[in-house]
């Protein structure tokens, strides 16, 4: 599975929209990279995943580049419950159980 | 519904002896993983374990044991704890063994410390 990069810090105000970067100049054609975050004190949650096209859901979107070695979660409206650690992960579809995080990026929502 | 339950939520214990954590995957889910989290790491994956048997393996010392019993629950067993086994025990699970939705649902951690 290909290696991720991501900033180990951001802060965002609450309300403005939270644009968090990820590489992934290592992967392949055909691994997934998908988006958790993890609050405090809780266990990770899935946000979302895609391929090659932008993903939207109820939570977030993806926006994948065409080169696919670098990729943007936004949070549209941030809030102050949206403080967590975020971690990318790039994973080959097909695969069992396991994803490789890394130390992700800890977003600080801001009142 | 119920979410992935875990127990215990918090538990202390001292060099060499053993743990045993367990874990209640969503009802109709048929696949559980482990994770160890140490403080300000990411989790590292330790087993995946599908229809009973193990599926995957994490870069883990003998020491680390689990299994799944017909229910689908699982444990995993520690034995001679170390001090660098203190760590957040995550349980997660999924419908199958295969993940092609990307969604693992994790429980809420077993936090173990070793003194």
């Amino acid at each position: 599975d290909a290696k991720t990069t991501q900033p180990p810090s951001m802060d965002c105000a609450e309300g403005r929209a939270a644009n968090l970067p990820c590489n992934h100049s290592t992967i392949s054609g055909n691994e997934y990279v998908y988006w958790y975050r993890q609050i405090h004190s809780q266990g990770p949650q899935y946000i979302i995943h895609g391929l090659k096209n932008n993903e939207t859901n109820e939570m977030a979107s993806l926006i994948i580049t065409e080169d696919r070695k670098s990729s943007t979660l936004i949070l549209p409206h941030a809030t102050l419950r949206d403080t967590a650690v975020y971690y990318c992960i790039v994973r080959g579809s097909g695969n069992t159980g396991k994803l490789i995080f890394g130390q992700g990026t800890t977003l600080q929502v801001k009142p | 519904d119920a979410g992935v339950t875990q127990s215990p939520t918090h538990l202390i214990k001292t060099r060499g002896q053993h743990v045993t954590l367990r874990c209640s995957p969503i009802s109709g889910h048929k696949s559980v993983s482990w994770y160890q989290q140490v403080l300000g790491q990411g989790p590292q994956f330790i087993f995946q374990y599908y229809e009973k048997e193990e599926r995957g393996r994490g870069n883990f010392p003998d020491r680390f044991s689990a299994r799944q019993f017909p229910n689908y629950s699982s444990e995993l067993n520690v034995n001679a704890l170390l001090l660098g086994d203190s760590a957040l025990y995550l349980c997660a699970s999924s419908l199958g063994q295969v993940i092609n939705t990307g969604e693992l649902f994790f429980g809420e951690g077993s936090r173990l410390t070793v003194l």
